[in-house]
Parts: C-alpha cells; sequence; structure tokens
C-alpha cells in the first residue's frame, strides 16, 4: 500500500537555526499537509497545499514558516530562526481530493535546544 | 466556534472485552468524520470514515463507529479487544466549508489489560 514517508524520523537543531522537514506524499495525491502535535497535545493543522500554492493555513503558521514543492514528489516545511516552542512531532499528510481521508506519515520529531 | 471533545482521556479494557470511544462535535451542520489511530513512534493511521449514507460505518481491524446527528457524536466501538489495540485514538473532523484541514479532538489513550 502506498505510503507518506517523512525524512529525518529525528531532527535536532539549535534554536534559531533553519530547518527543512522533508515528505514524499502518496504519488496521486495532489493536496498536502502539515500538521504538529507538541507533546502531550493534541494534533494541530499548520497548512495545506495544492496546485502550488497555499490553500488554507492557521495562526500558527506565520511568517517563520514555508511551504514548497521543489519536485514532483518532495514537500517541504522550512521553519526559519527555530525557536524552544517549535519543538513538536511534524506530520505531513496527502490526499487524492479534498475532504477526502488524509493519509499520515510517521512524523519527524523536531528537538530545538 | 467548531470544535472537536473526546471526553475519555484514558481508557482501560480487559482483552476480550467491548469498548467504546466518545467524540462529540460541535458544528451546525453534518462534517465529514474520521476515526485515526497512533501507535507508540507510528504516525496516524485511519481507522475509518463517515462522509454521508448509512450512519454505521466500518472500518479496518473490527472497529465501526455509528454518527448519531441528534447527539452530534460519531462514537467508536469494537466488540472485543485485543492487546495489540493498545494505542492512542484520535476523533477528527473537516467542517464543511472549513477547507480541508481536520480538526482532530484531544484523543484517548487506550490501555488493555491481559
Amino acid at each position: 500500500e502506498p505510503e507518506v514517508t517523512q525524512t529525518p524520523s529525528h531532527q535536532v537543531t539549535q534554536m534559531g537555526q533553519e530547518v527543512i522537514l522533508r515528505c514524499v506524499p502518496i504519488s496521486n495525491h495532489l493536496y498536502f499537509y502539515w500538521y504538529r502535535q507538541i507533546l502531550g497535545q493534541k494534533v494541530e493543522f499548520l497548512v495545506s497545499f495544492y496546485n502550488n500554492e497555499i490553500s488554507e493555513k492557521s495562526e500558527i503558521f506565520d511568517d517563520q514558516f514555508s511551504v514548497e514543492r521543489p519536485d514532483g514528489s518532495n514537500f517541504t516545511l522550512k521553519i526559519r530562526s527555530t525557536k524552544l516552542e517549535d519543538s513538536a512531532m511534524y506530520f505531513c499528510a496527502s490526499s487524492p481530493k479534498p475532504n477526502q481521508p488524509q493519509h499520515f506519515g510517521d512524523g519527524t520529531r523536531l528537538s530545538i535546544l | 466556534a467548531q470544535s472537536v471533545t473526546q471526553p475519555d482521556i484514558h481508557i482501560t479494557v480487559s482483552e476480550g472485552a467491548s469498548l467504546e470511544l466518545r467524540c462529540n462535535y460541535s458544528y451546525g451542520a453534518t462534517p465529514y468524520l474520521f476515526w485515526y489511530v497512533q501507535s507508540p513512534g507510528q504516525g496516524l493511521q485511519l481507522l475509518l470514515k463517515y462522509f454521508s449514507g448509512d450512519t454505521l460505518v466500518q472500518g479496518i481491524k473490527g472497529f465501526e463507529a455509528e454518527f448519531k446527528r441528534s447527539q452530534s457524536s460519531f462514537n467508536l466501538r469494537k466488540p472485543s479487544v485485543h492487546w495489540s489495540d493498545a494505542a492512542e485514538y484520535f476523533c477528527a473532523v473537516a467542517f464543511t466549508g472549513g477547507g480541508n484541514k481536520l480538526t482532530f479532538g484531544t484523543g484517548t489513550q487506550l490501555k488493555v489489560e491481559l
């Protein structure tokens, strides 16, 4: 069964550094998403992406964050100038159409020191 | 504001016993409804979904859920729990007109006693 794959599984970064989280969505999916889960809290929506542009973003997704689909397979989340509170599990998801079930990757655990 | 509530943070059941995990939502119309399961160190796996039609939906691993419009609920059930079902379960909702984003409940941690 096709899967969403995320790399790395764990990223440790110094505060203030930039980090790029990578995702390979399922190949025939057209809608891509990032969510995060701070330890002990619920999963929160960050951003959705379709047709090479952001279709929706949450208030969490401020100017510190950006997303990109640099080629036909990868979907990346960049966090500039990381802060301690950015420490969380970041999940990538994809779906074939809007409001169709989203398929999630195993996540990247981001630790900011 | 639109919201999803999972009132039970932790539930412990004996292997072989039945299970019901509760989920309620607050919204003026019928949303799209999902249950996901997360095992330790793993991503979120879709168990089942409700879009429309029959209010009792079947999912993977022997799970089912029933949509009750009058109660704004979408409770997850399993008639006989297996030890491997121990995990965290998340109810999620996509509100129509709210784009594609999923709004998650806080999750229910299921422990299975042998």
